[in-house]
């Protein structure tokens, strides 16, 4: 069974501009959450979302952004990208996204902004 | 906004049991204590989780103190590959509130 799948791996953007990245969950898995990972802050929460809802949002601008489809894919955004973006940014997936619920992390998605 | 405190690194002999605390004073009923590792540069490893009851699986075992304050993480053989960044986290609201983890390292 594939596991969580986020492309791509590695991206290099300039200040200002801005970048999706993507995350394939788990077959039947319906919740995707994101997360930021820096030395700084350590790992924190973005958001989350189930059947194309979100349903939480960490405390981050509104450059950040994100969405689900149908088919549970999810998609987050960076606009007007600033130094301290970049980050390790990981996608985890899981059946409903229910505390009990298995939840696998993927490999991540490196981020350098200069 | 973390909500768990973990010693900040340990040592493990190869081949011994590595037992890690976690301090989550402020669980509440419904949240789920869940470990995971992370490997420089890798995503987090899921390991186990549990409620109340101890739980083991072929990774690990999980033991919850009755007033479930605080957990440990024992894995009964490190090995060298189990060297690693260890988070101790709770899981409520759809999210993780993590910590800063626990740095092991396996020695020879």
């Amino acid at each position: 069974k594939a596991g969580v799948t986020q492309t791509p791996r590695y991206l290099i953007k300039t200040r200002g501009q801005q970048v999706t990245l993507s995350c394939s969950p788990i077959s039947g898995h319906r919740s995707v959450s994101w997360y930021q990972q820096t030395p700084g802050q350590g790992l924190q929460f973005l958001f989350e979302y189930f059947s194309e809802t979100q349903r939480n949002k960490g405390n981050f601008p509104g450059r950040f952004s994100g969405r689900q489809f149908s088919n549970s894919r999810s998609e987050m955004n960076v606009s007007t990208l600033e130094l301290g973006d970049s980050a390790l940014y990981l996608c985890a997936s899981s059946l409903v996204g229910a505390s009990g619920n298995t939840i696998y992390f993927g490999e991540g998605s490196w981020l350098t902004v200069v | 906004d973390a909500k768990t405190t973990q010693p900040p690194s340990m040592d493990c002999a190869e081949g011994r049991a590595a037992n890690l605390p976690c301090n989550h004073s402020t669980i509440s009923g419904n949240e789920y204590v869940y470990w995971y590792r992370q490997i420089h540069s890798q995503g987090p490893q899921y390991i186990i989780h549990g409620l109340k009851n101890n739980e083991t699986n072929e990774m690990a075992s999980l033991i919850i103190t009755e007033d479930r304050k605080s957990s440990t993480l024992i894995l009964p053989h490190a090995t060298l590959r189990d060297t690693a960044v260890y988070y101790c986290t709770l899981y409520n609201f759809n999210k993780f509130y993590f910590g800063s983890g626990t740095k092991l390292n396996v020695k020879p």
